[in-house]
């Protein structure tokens, strides 16, 4: 079966990088786009950007545009995304969420990991 | 950027009755629509996709309707698990974007 598991929860100061990983197993990842997806406290869910793992293109948010990168290790079947310039306002539970099929809906999620941005 | 609002913000219901949620597009996403149900503490479940499609392993007292800008999830008789928060998402073009959610609780 489908599994996403994510690193854990991080605390950084403003100004630093993030990076969260998700690990796919149970299909053939390469098979699948991956997407970001955060959610800040009390707001709703935000799409962030996804990367297909067979060629490794990437979208990203446009608000985002600049300070996030997502990447990916086929050998290792895992996703990455690295945010930079942490502000307060990204202080969130991160996800990751596999695309059902080409489609951009999102099918399976991690666990979903918490990004605390304070000084 | 399309907009998706949800309503009602919240719906208080019983097990056993009908829930009827909303999501209105600020343009046309033809049926790229889909619903996520979200309990406390989890990451959100597909249930519906492209509108009236139920996802793999989804109860078929869910269904979803609608095309263009407007669109609904029905509930045809809740059960205890279905209290939750539900969100609508899109497809269409980048950024897909979401709702702000309903909450559907116990009365």
């Amino acid at each position: 079966q489908v599994h996403l598991v994510q690193s854990g929860a991080d605390v950084k100061k403003p100004g630093a990088s993030v990076k969260v990983s998700c690990k796919a197993s149970g299909y053939t990842f390469t098979g699948h786009a991956m997407h970001w997806v955060r959610q800040a406290p009390g707001q709703r869910l935000e799409w962030m950007g996804w990367i297909n793992p067979g060629n490794g293109n990437t979208e990203y948010s446009q608000k985002l545009q600049g300070r996030v990168t997502i990447t990916s290790d086929t050998s290792a079947t895992t996703v990455y995304m690295e945010l930079n310039s942490l502000r307060s306002e990204d202080t969130a539970v991160y996800y990751c969420a596999r695309d059902r099929f080409a489609s951009g809906d999102f099918d399976f999620w991690g666990q979903g990991t918490l990004v605390t941005v304070s000084s | 950027e399309i907009v998706l609002t949800q309503s009602p913000a919240t719906l208080s219901l019983s097990p056993g009755d009908r829930a009827t949620l909303s999501c209105r597009a600020s343009q046309s996403v033809r049926r790229y629509l889909a619903w996520y149900q979200q309990k406390p503490g989890q990451a959100p479940r597909l249930l519906i996709y492209d509108a009236s499609t139920r996802a793999t392993g989804i109860p078929a007292r869910f269904s979803g309707s609608g095309s263009g800008t407007d669109f609904t999830l029905t509930i045809s008789s809740l059960e205890p698990d279905d209290f939750a928060v539900y969100y609508c998402q899109h497809r269409t073009n980048w950024p897909y974007t979401f709702g702000q959610g309903s909450k559907l609780d116990i009365k």
